[in-house]
């Protein structure tokens, strides 16, 4: 079965400044993706970005961007030039192959200081 | 406001009422997804629509539980003979019915038992 790991429960990252959220995953599969989303306080979650599996070069999208690491199963997020607006729960999910439910890690709460 | 609406957004009942949620996907969705959230966890995944068939369950949604998407259009999640162990955000997420598409959330359904 797979797993979604996420290690750190909170981050804190001063306004201006860059943070790296991580994420492992363990699958036997080959062909898969895998997303971060963000869960404001009291508001629905929202897609950060998304990376598929077959793709080396890693996703970028504005401020936010991925370190996908296929054979160490790793999937780290960037976020640069955080705002307050950052301020979120991000969880990192994994969805596989022909299955439809993502599984989803614990999520970090990402603190922003201004 | 084109993205996924859930009804109500929250919800208070006593142990062993039945209560019921509503879905509306994004209107070109065919696919439809509901996932339960307790304090602290990521999402879990309860069941799986395309169009109106029910197409996978997960091993959470007991007998108990009910979903139904009668014109694959909306859904509705039931719970009957509510338990405190039910309390939690309930989400709804929709996708286009092409297999590795992406899910978009709902705002969610805060459930809280007495």
């Amino acid at each position: 079965a797979q797993t979604v790991t996420q290690s750190q429960p909170e981050m804190s990252v001063q306004e201006a400044e860059t943070v790296t959220l991580s994420c492992t995953y363990d699958t036997s599969e080959s062909d898969y993706y895998l997303f971060w989303y963000k869960q404001p306080p009291s508001r629905q979650m929202i897609l950060v970005i998304r990376q598929e599996a077959y793709k080396q070069q890693n996703a970028t999208e504005n401020r936010f961007s991925v370190n996908f690491q296929k054979a160490a199963k790793s999937f780290s997020l960037k976020i640069s030039d955080s705002q307050l607006g950052d301020a979120a729960m991000y969880f990192c999910a994994y969805g596989g192959s022909g299955t439809y439910k993502y599984i989803f890690g614990t999520g970090t709460r990402l603190k922003v200081l201004a | 406001d084109t993205g996924v609406s859930q009804d109500p957004r929250h919800k208070i009942t006593k142990r062993g009422q039945n209560v019921t949620f509503r879905c509306d996907p994004i209107s070109e969705h065919n696919r439809l997804y509901w996932y339960r959230q307790t304090l602290g966890q990521g999402p879990e995944f309860l069941t799986y629509f395309q169009n109106e068939a029910q197409l996978e369950k997960s091993r959470l949604l007991s007998d108990r539980f009910s979903a139904e998407r009668p014109k694959g259009s909306f859904s509705t999640l039931e719970i009957q003979r509510t338990e405190q162990g039910d309390s939690a955000m309930y989400l709804c997420a929709s996708s286009l019915d092409r297999d590795q598409e992406t899910q978009y959330f709902g705002p969610g359904t805060r459930l809280l038992v007495l």
